[in-house]
């Protein structure tokens, strides 16, 4: 069946550590995927897409990196900060229209 | 820019009513709108994508007839429940997608929806 699972439901980090959060997936063939930032009570917000020939994207104090062989992505937020702390979702694009979400690892930063 | 709005944030009604919301691209035509839901701690689950003048497209085991999509123009999309039952209570969400190519996977998503019936 296919699946997509992130690494832990909860993650607490220390102020100013690198956080890395993991999405792996079975059963998909993702052209690309994306990660999301969600705030209680609030729509996701759109962070990055990668797609299935790149290695790696960042944009500011992030990074993602995909793995179409392990069917594997890491997610980094460097200098990590409170106002970081939220749930951060990936989601995997095997098409224009079609995407599928993870059910998100909820970040806290700790001051 | 990219901003997706959605209205009401938050309804409650009585079981038996119809509800309808309405998800609105503020600043740029959206040719393709998505409605998901979530609910409590579990992941957003694609409902169904309408392209604007066309018929929605449901996921399996959504009910067409029970939860209506209208997509009438291209900053518009509404969502309506109708004969609503407490096992309708979610969090409902829409996305929309600019353009076509393959540059425009991203999807842009508005603050969502909070349904309660009663």
């Amino acid at each position: 069946s296919q699946k997509i699972e992130q690494n832990s439901e909860a993650l607490n980090i220390q102020e100013g550590k690198t956080a890395t959060l993991t999405c792996n997936y079975t059963n998909y063939s993702p052209a690309y995927l994306q990660w999301y930032r969600q705030d209680p009570g609030r729509g996701p917000v759109f962070l990055l897409l990668i797609r299935e020939n790149e290695k790696e994207k960042r944009k500011e104090r992030l990074k993602v990196t995909f793995d179409t062989t392990l069917k594997q992505s890491l997610f980094h937020i460097t200098a990590s900060q409170p106002a970081d702390s939220a749930t951060y979702l990936c989601a995997l694009g095997t098409g224009a229209n079609n995407l599928f979400f993870g059910t998100g690892t909820r970040l806290t930063v700790i001051p | 820019g990219a901003v997706v709005s959605q209205h009401p944030s938050r309804v409650i009604c009585k079981s038996g009513t119809s509800v309808k919301i309405e998800c609105r691209s503020l600043d740029f035509q959206a040719t393709t709108m998505f409605w998901y839901r979530q609910f409590p701690k579990q992941s957003l689950m694609l409902m169904a994508t309408s392209n604007e003048g066309s018929k929605a497209t449901y996921e399996q085991g959504v009910e067409k007839d029970k939860f209506l999509i209208n997509h009438a123009s291209l900053t518009l999309s509404t969502l309506t429940v109708t004969s609503a039952h407490p096992e309708d209570s979610s969090f409902y969400i829409c996305s929309a997608r600019a353009g076509g190519g393959a540059l425009s996977y991203e999807q842009f998503f508005g603050p969502g929806t909070r349904l309660t019936v009663l």
